[in-house]
């Protein structure tokens, strides 16, 4: 069947390095995506993989390994605003070209 | 406007109530989504409209729920005869044109409580 795997939770120290890893197991794939969710809010575009490799884009990258099925956020030099959780997305699943399947989310808690 | 907008923000209800919610997409955006997200939980997909028709419904839990779009801007879902189970965050999405390589931009959704 269809899978997304990320941790549950996660926490890191302001200033460090912090990468959230994403499996999926699909049967098709449109692309792969990460969005940002902060408590009571909604979901917030951060990046896009469709070809293997990494993207950077500022603090954030993510990368994309299509044969492993497998996407890491690597957030660097985290400040306090970045605690929210992540959500992995792919799109291309049988729910439809277009539709987006979400993992649980990663809650990224920075402290001081 | 800016963002897609969704009303109302918070709606309570009781068991076997029916409620409607709103979804105001970006100016522009033909496509628009529902999902639905359980607390602790991504995000669920419900239903993609393009344009005015429903390009896929695979996700409607079942008949008692339903969208419409009839003017190929706004969309309402609406829901009869409301369970306790169908409490959760009620999200709509929009994009440009539903090419799967677009963004979908989410709205704040309506927190839904059925009592």
């Amino acid at each position: 069947g269809q899978n997304i795997d990320q941790p549950t939770e996660m926490t890191a120290t302001e200033g460090a390095i912090v990468q959230i890893n994403c499996t999926y197991q699909t049967s098709g794939f449109n692309g792969l995506f990460w969005y940002q969710q902060h408590a009571g809010e909604a979901p917030t575009f951060l990046s896009y993989n469709v070809l293997d490799g990494l993207e950077e884009k500022g603090r954030f990258s993510s990368f994309l390994s299509r044969s492993k099925g497998y996407s890491y956020l690597l957030l660097k030099e985290l400040q306090m605003k970045d605690s929210a959780s992540y959500l992995c997305a792919v799109r291309g699943l049988p729910t439809g070209a277009n539709n987006l399947f979400f993992g649980t989310g990663t809650r990224l808690t920075v402290i001081p | 406007g800016a963002g897609v907008s969704q009303t109302p923000s918070n709606k309570v209800t009781e068991k076997g109530k029916y409620v409607e919610l709103r979804c105001d997409p970006i100016s522009g955006h033909t496509a628009l989504y529902w999902y639905r997200q359980s607390l602790g939980q991504g995000p669920e997909f419900l239903i993609y409209f393009q344009g005015t028709g429903a390009a896929d419904d695979s996700g409607l839990p079942n008949d008692r729920f339903f969208a419409v779009r009839p003017e190929g801007s706004v969309s309402t879902l609406k829901i009869q005869r409301t369970e306790r189970g169908d409490s959760a965050v009620y999200l709509c999405a929009s994009s440009l044109t539903g090419d799967p390589q677009e963004t979908q931009y989410f709205g704040p959704g309506t927190r839904l409580l059925v009592l």
